[in-house]
């Protein structure tokens, strides 16, 4: 799978919108952007994926760019339950089901109140 | 659902020691994966199977570690002898497996915490 570069920390404020960046500058055509998050003492969830159009979903927005060599997942208004580590990772679409996940380092998210 | 269910949450043991972990994977779900968590690498895919089969096991740290799915509700995975740089939190996950349809969702245990002394 290519890679993906995320920076390794953000700091937010509570109600107030998250712009968490990816980069992948070598995505294949047939890669899906996926992005998970790891709350502490937990283990990882899905947040939300995509190919080439702009997704929405009730947790997050994903925001790809037109040449898709990066992607932002977009949190309209942290809470304090989103501090967490957000991982940016891509797909083949012709391996989607059945295979495995492979996780950076991601972008940890502090939340203040 | 219940979810992914890992047993047991927290392990100490001695060095020398085997450890099993278990895992139950969501029912109806083709592929397993096992993770293992460390501050210094991070989440690292150890194996994972389709169909109960082995696929990749390349993530396998070496001969003292094995995994199992005897079954498609249950698989293990097995530390023998266990180590002090085994201590980790080892992550089970479950998904939609080949020709069950399109999906990218994997869903995660809470984990086995496990501490080699």
């Amino acid at each position: 799978d290519a890679k993906t570069t995320q920076p390794n920390s953000m700091e937010s404020n509570e109600e107030e919108p998250v712009h968490l960046p990816c980069n992948h500058s070598t995505i294949s055509g047939t890669d899906y952007i996926h992005w998970y998050r790891q709350l502490p003492s937990q283990g990882p969830e899905y947040v939300i994926h995509g190919l080439t159009s702009n997704v929405n979903n009730r947790m997050a927005s994903l925001a790809i760019a037109e040449d898709r060599k990066s992607s932002t997942l977009i949190l309209h208004r942290a809470t304090l339950r989103d501090a967490a580590v957000y991982y940016c990772i891509l797909r083949d679409r012709a391996n989607q089901a059945g295979t495995a996940l492979i996780f950076g380092k991601g972008t940890t998210l502090s939340v203040s109140s | 659902d219940a979810g992914v269910i890992q047993s047991p949450r927290h392990e100490v043991t001695e060095m020398g020691q085997e450890v099993t972990l278990r895992c139950k994977p969501i029912s109806g779900h083709n592929s397993l994966f096992w993770y293992r968590q460390t501050m210094m690498r991070g989440l690292e895919l150890l194996i994972y199977f389709n169909n109960n089969v082995p696929i990749d096991d390349s993530g396998m740290p070496e001969d003292r570690f094995s995994a199992k799915m005897p079954n498609a509700s249950f698989s293990t995975l097995k530390i023998q002898p266990s180590e002090p740089r085994d201590s980790a939190v080892y992550f089970c996950a479950s998904s939609l497996g080949p020709g069950q349809g399109y999906t990218g969702e994997l869903f995660f245990g809470e984990g086995s915490r496990l501490t080699v002394l």
